[in-house]
């Protein structure tokens, strides 16, 4: 059973416009939730985290939103520039608990149109 | 070299074949991870180690051996594999101490095909 789920394998967007990559989880013992993007033939990089104490976490283009009572998180990028397209995927973990399992969703593949 | 660093980055064996996947980490980090990834699956954790101790093993068969001799480099020796094996194989890192604020940082994977 997956805890992390991804529920859209892919997104085009316009150069310019807002992209939302959306992630639920089922786990309501995580508390700390990342962001990674990952290109062709790279492990994937770290964009932005959160932790449930905030609802929001901003950093330049990238905003995640954290609504605890759904159990989901969302990515806005705005604006979005073609040199995103690639596949996003989120991740949680119980970080208060002490471990360090970080539990990942099966990634979404955003395309940016020029 | 900066950052986390896997050979080879691709790898074709035999299932009779033995081989060994090898990490370093130049980050000064103290946990290191093994993770796959399949075509269209999660990535799935294998093995953590933090300070050299494994802390973490995901149910993973023994034909996948981790050894980590110092909290810079971690291996992952195969023998036997199966076909099924074929994947993309990730290392990554973080920093134990600072958990909320040290994500992983991961290697570009090597990419493993099992014939």
């Amino acid at each position: 059973d997956q805890q992390v789920k991804q529920n859209s394998p892919s997104l085009s967007v316009q150069e310019g416009r807002i992209s939302i990559l959306n992630c639920d989880y089922t786990n309501s013992m995580f508390d700390y939730f990342l962001w990674y993007k990952k290109y062709p033939a790279e492990g994937p990089t770290f964009l932005i985290s959160i932790s449930s104490i905030k609802d929001k976490n901003e950093d330049g283009r990238f905003t995640v939103f954290l609504n605890k009572s759904a159990k989901h998180l969302s990515l806005h990028i705005v604006p979005s520039q073609p040199g995103d397209s690639a596949v996003y995927f989120c991740a949680a973990s119980e970080g208060i608990s002490g471990t360090y399992k970080y539990i990942f969703g099966t990634g979404t593949r955003l395309k940016v149109l020029a | 070299e900066t950052g986390v660093t896997q050979t080879p980055r691709h790898l074709v064996m035999g299932m009779t074949n033995k081989k060994s996947l090898k990490c370093e980490q130049h980050l000064g980090h103290n946990a290191m991870y093994w993770y796959k990834q399949s075509a269209k699956k999660p990535l799935e954790l294998m093995f953590v180690y933090n300070f050299k101790e494994q802390t973490e093993n995901n149910s993973v068969p023994s034909r996948f051996s981790p050894e980590c001799p110092n909290s810079s480099h971690l291996f992952l020796h195969l023998h036997t594999l199966q076909p099924e094996d074929s994947a993309l194989y990730l290392c990554a890192s973080s920093q134990e101490t600072d958990f909320y604020n040290s994500p992983l940082h991961f290697g570009n994977g090597t990419r493993l095909t099992v014939t």
